[in-house]
């Protein structure tokens, strides 16, 4: 396809499981985000890709959330030990580089319900 | 930016009525900016955006914002509303900084609720 696709689009935990999210950017984009949205808030920035530099974690909440990026590719996003606060919509989005201009591409989502 | 403030978290308008969409930043430095719209379960768009040149921007969809620098603000408008425009809307800032980092920042988001 050749939008951003994201799976599962929809994923239910219980508390305490670990959960993997997987995000496809468009082919060619170099830079890939995560964001999360919780219902009433804004977008949260995660974590962002750009080639082969060092991620930027800076939006992590806990050590409980890594992501990974292979290939340039495709991205999954880790959480550990999910809690109920973890539960939200989680958006992946690309762009064709980071120079601050580009517009983001948006997945449609992983909405997490964390039981 | 240090911030980006959406004054309204939902409007609500009747149709055919022009509606304003306010957002402000703070920053040092100058500043790309940028409305996404997010319809009912549907993906994050890009709706437009400013980088250079002429203050007032067209977007899709028949709306249209401008850039006031001295004022810091990227207020988004359209004359005349339709149902369809019932959505999210998220105003993002990315600031010209040496370096890598230039991820967006957002605001809350406003809710526009068009009733007919």
């Amino acid at each position: 396809g050749a939008g951003v696709s994201q799976s599962p689009s929809n994923k239910v935990t219980e508390k305490g499981k670990d959960v993997e999210l997987r995000c496809d950017p468009i082919s060619g984009h170099t830079a890939l985000y995560w964001y999360r949205q919780s219902l009433g808030q804004g977008l949260e920035f995660l974590i962002y890709f750009q080639g082969n530099s060092a991620p930027d974690k800076s939006g992590l909440p806990s050590d409980r959330f890594s992501a990974e990026r292979t290939g340039g590719s495709v991205s999954t996003l880790t959480i550990q030990r999910t809690q109920q606060e973890d539960s939200a919509v989680y958006l992946c989005a690309s762009s064709s580089g980071l120079a601050g201009a580009e517009t983001q591409y948006f997945g449609p989502g992983t909405r997490l319900l964390v039981l | 930016a240090q911030s980006v403030t959406q004054l309204d978290s939902q409007v609500p308008v009747f149709e055919e009525a022009p509606v304003e969409l306010r957002c402000n930043y703070s920053s040092s430095v100058s500043v790309y900016l940028f409305w996404y719209v997010q319809y009912p379960n549907q993906g994050l768009q890009l709706l437009l955006k400013y980088l250079s040149g002429s203050t007032l921007v067209k977007g899709i969809n028949g709306f249209e914002a401008e850039f006031n620098k001295s004022q810091t603000s990227f207020h988004l408008r359209k004359p005349s509303v339709h149902i369809s425009d019932t959505a999210e809307y998220f105003c993002a800032v990315s600031e010209l900084r040496a370096g890598n980092n230039r991820k967006l920042i957002w605001g809350l988001g406003t809710s526009l609720a068009v009733n007919p």
